[in-house]
């Protein structure tokens, strides 16, 4: 498997401008995440899905921040207008559950990110 | 809410073993994480230990898991100018889907 695809891995962008992050998670995973990356505040998460449903979109910092997940394969992030304040690295991550030894288990893999700049 | 600190930095020399620690508030946690980022990467899994157990080992990885103190520790045996890189430390608890991250350990491998 790819693993989890973003796109663009770089945006530069002017203050005001819209911005749409692209993720394609892994084949078969059911859960797909975005977090935002840092210096000042580490690895915040945004909004989480399970099976193309938000179920937790608590992370979300203002109605600047969208996010959207049509099907299985695909999932946006929007910020519309776009600021400064903005700029960090987005990643996508996925996941599925699964039960091995009557243990159920999760683990969630990363996407490359997003390193966004707001001029 | 759930609560997952790391110290900032560690510096070893190459050869050394390094220990990274972690603390967290979750007693309910089914699973602790340790995840990897190298420079311009997203964040790779090294290892994870379910709450029942105290010790996993993995080559020259190994965890550590202390429940009464919540307690977590990473231990890299002979460590490599390879292994620098930012160290997050997890936490899954009950509905195994929302994982919380700690800061990030940022370790520096001197030869």
């Amino acid at each position: 498997d790819a693993g989890v695809i973003q796109s663009p891995r770089h945006e530069v962008t002017e203050m005001g401008q819209e911005v749409t992050l692209r993720c394609k998670p892994i084949s078969g995973h059911d859960y797909l995440f975005w977090y935002r990356q840092t210096m000042m505040r580490g690895l915040e998460l945004l909004i989480y899905f399970n099976n193309n449903v938000p179920i937790d979109d608590s992370g979300m910092p203002e109605d600047r921040f969208s996010a959207k997940m049509p099907n299985a394969s695909f999932s946006t992030l929007k910020i519309q207008p776009s600021e400064p304040r903005d700029s960090a690295v987005y990643f996508c991550a996925s996941s599925s559950q699964w039960t091995s030894g009557g243990l159920v288990k999760n683990i969630q893999y990363f996407g490359a990110g997003t390193r966004l700049s707001v001029l | 809410g759930e609560d997952v600190e790391q110290s900032l930095f560690l510096s070893v020399r190459e050869g050394d073993s390094s220990v990274i620690n972690c603390t967290y508030t979750d007693s309910s946690s089914t699973y602790l994480y340790w995840y990897k980022q190298e420079p311009g990467a997203g964040l790779q899994l090294l290892t994870y230990i379910f709450s029942n157990m105290d010790m996993k080992q993995d080559q020259r990885l190994t965890v550590l898991l202390n429940k009464k103190d919540k307690h977590l520790s990473l231990r890299i045996a002979d460590t490599q100018t390879g292994d620098s890189a930012i160290y997050f430390c997890a936490e899954s608890p009950d509905n195994f889907n929302k994982f919380y991250f700690g800061s990030g350990t940022k370790l520096n491998v001197k030869p």
